[in-house]
């Protein structure tokens, strides 16, 4: 079984750029979601998918932060524009269908500096 | 928020001692998970408990849960090297999952 795919695994960008990132989860996996890991801390849950409707967006900086998950499968996280403290680590992470019995399973992670 | 606190922040032991790690949240759940992540790596889940259950052990790993207090312990036997890894409690409820900040264990060779 393919793991969750992300990609860029890095990216370095200057503030007030704008930056996207992909993620395709397991096949089968309706629910999915991208965490927000600042460095030292803990991943904070910004947006969660239920196949392509977001179930809860309640942490998402909505002024510059947005995603979409068009036709239920891979979803993509935009920031515009980046501000200093949007630099962390951002995890996608997919789960089937029901309840998580078995733990969600995670992307390697796209690394996003801004300067 | 249902985030659960680890302690202690970082831990350092020698191989082939034992790791206790500990995770405190603060509303009601249906399970709670524990996830391992190298540096620079994703999350790689070790084990789940359901909220009706009070221990789980997989391999070296043995996991404990105390509803009542809201509670949960990690303990790793007969560390490893390999073991060296930040791990993170998840407290999930309605399919909504939340970390703690984790635990830093180092098991030096």
């Amino acid at each position: 079984e393919a793991g969750v795919a992300q990609s860029p695994r890095y990216k370095i960008i200057e503030k007030r750029q704008s930056v996207a990132f992909w993620c395709n989860p397991i096949s089968g996996h309706a629910t999915l979601y991208w965490y927000q890991q600042i460095l030292g801390q803990g991943p904070k849950l910004l947006i969660q998918f239920q196949n392509n409707g977001v179930v809860d967006d309640s942490q998402l900086p909505k002024d510059r932060f947005s995603a979409e998950r068009l036709k239920g499968v891979d979803s993509t996280l935009k920031i515009q524009p980046a501000k200093l403290e949007d630099s962390a680590v951002y995890l996608c992470a997919s789960s089937p269908p029901g309840q998580v019995w078995y733990g969600y399973t995670f992307g390697s992670g796209t690394r996003l500096t801004v300067v | 928020s249902q985030q659960g606190e680890e302690d202690p922040q970082a831990l350092s032991i020698q191989e082939g001692e034992n790791a206790t790690m500990n995770c405190s949240y603060k509303t009601s759940i249906n399970n709670l998970q524990w996830y391992r992540q190298n540096s620079g790596r994703g999350l790689v889940h070790l084990i789940l408990i359901r909220s009706n259950e009070r221990e789980k052990h997989s391999g070296r790993l043995r996991v404990t849960l105390d509803t009542s207090k809201k509670s949960s312990s990690l303990l790793i036997t007969a560390s490893r090297a390999a073991d060296t890894a930040s791990y993170f409690c998840a407290t999930s409820r309605n399919n909504d999952m939340r970390f703690g900040a984790g635990t830093r264990l180092t098991v030096k060779p």
